[in-house]
């Protein structure tokens, strides 16, 4: 069975520039996260779809994030215009359901700098 | 307040020791679920195991082993005999619906484990 995929794994842009991530999850998940990880602490949640409707987003800086899961599959995490802070990994993860027994599954992350 | 704390930013030992990880968490919640997670350098998270409220049995797979104790809030992890490839930084996790929360998880901030030939 083929995990998350995620790209791209590494970007740099300068600040004031727009990036995109996007991610693919497990075939047959219908509940798909975005966390951003900064160095040295544990992931932290930016936005949760459960299929393609948003479940939960109080996490996310709506002012420069913006995130969508068209057909209720593929998702892509949009940051405009990005801030030295941003500089993280984004991992994307996926897990059958919203339910707090499901197990969620990572993708590798995407490493973003941000100059 | 939900929160996860991981008291060791990081432990180094040699080869076939013993290493416990630590893990305190806290919540309102009397459902909750408790997980571990492993991240090696490639980056990417992988689950070690899940454990609910309601299920105070420790467990033993392999050379890890795990020790749940509400009365002190503490899902602690042990590696026996450790290997170099254990070297990682590890997660402990929590989930509930606290909140309206929708189960998503809070991160301690991960201990890295160096394991040393």
């Amino acid at each position: 069975e083929a995990g998350v995929a995620q790209s791209p794994r590494y970007k740099i842009i300068e600040k004031r520039q727009s990036v995109a991530f996007w991610c693919n999850p497990i075939s047959g998940h219908a509940t798909l996260y975005w966390y951003q990880q900064i160095l040295g602490q544990g992931p932290k949640l930016l936005i949760q779809f459960q299929n393609n409707g948003v479940v939960d987003d109080s996490q996310l800086p709506k002012d420069r994030f913006s995130a969508e899961r068209l057909k209720g599959v593929d998702s892509t995490l949009k940051i405009q215009p990005a801030k030295l802070e941003d500089s993280a990994v984004y991992l994307c993860a996926s897990s059958l359901g919203g339910r707090e027994h499901y197990e969620q599954y990572f993708g590798p992350g995407t490493r973003l700098t941000v100059t | 307040a939900q929160k996860v704390t991981q008291a060791q930013t990081e432990i180094s030992v040699v080869e076939k020791e013993d290493v416990t990880l630590d893990c305190v968490y806290e919540t309102r919640d009397t459902t909750y679920y408790l997980f571990w997670y492993k991240q090696p350098p490639s980056g990417e998270l992988v689950f070690l195991i899940r454990r609910n409220s309601f299920d105070e049995q420790n467990e033993i797979s392999g050379r890890y082993s795990w020790n749940f104790q509400k009365s002190t809030s503490s899902f602690n992890f042990t590696i026996t005999a450790s290997q170099v490839v254990d070297s990682a930084v590890y997660f402990c996790a929590l989930r509930t619906n606290y909140g309206g929360s929708q189960g998503n998880l809070i991160f301690g901030k991960g201990t890295k484990l160096s394991v040393k030939p």
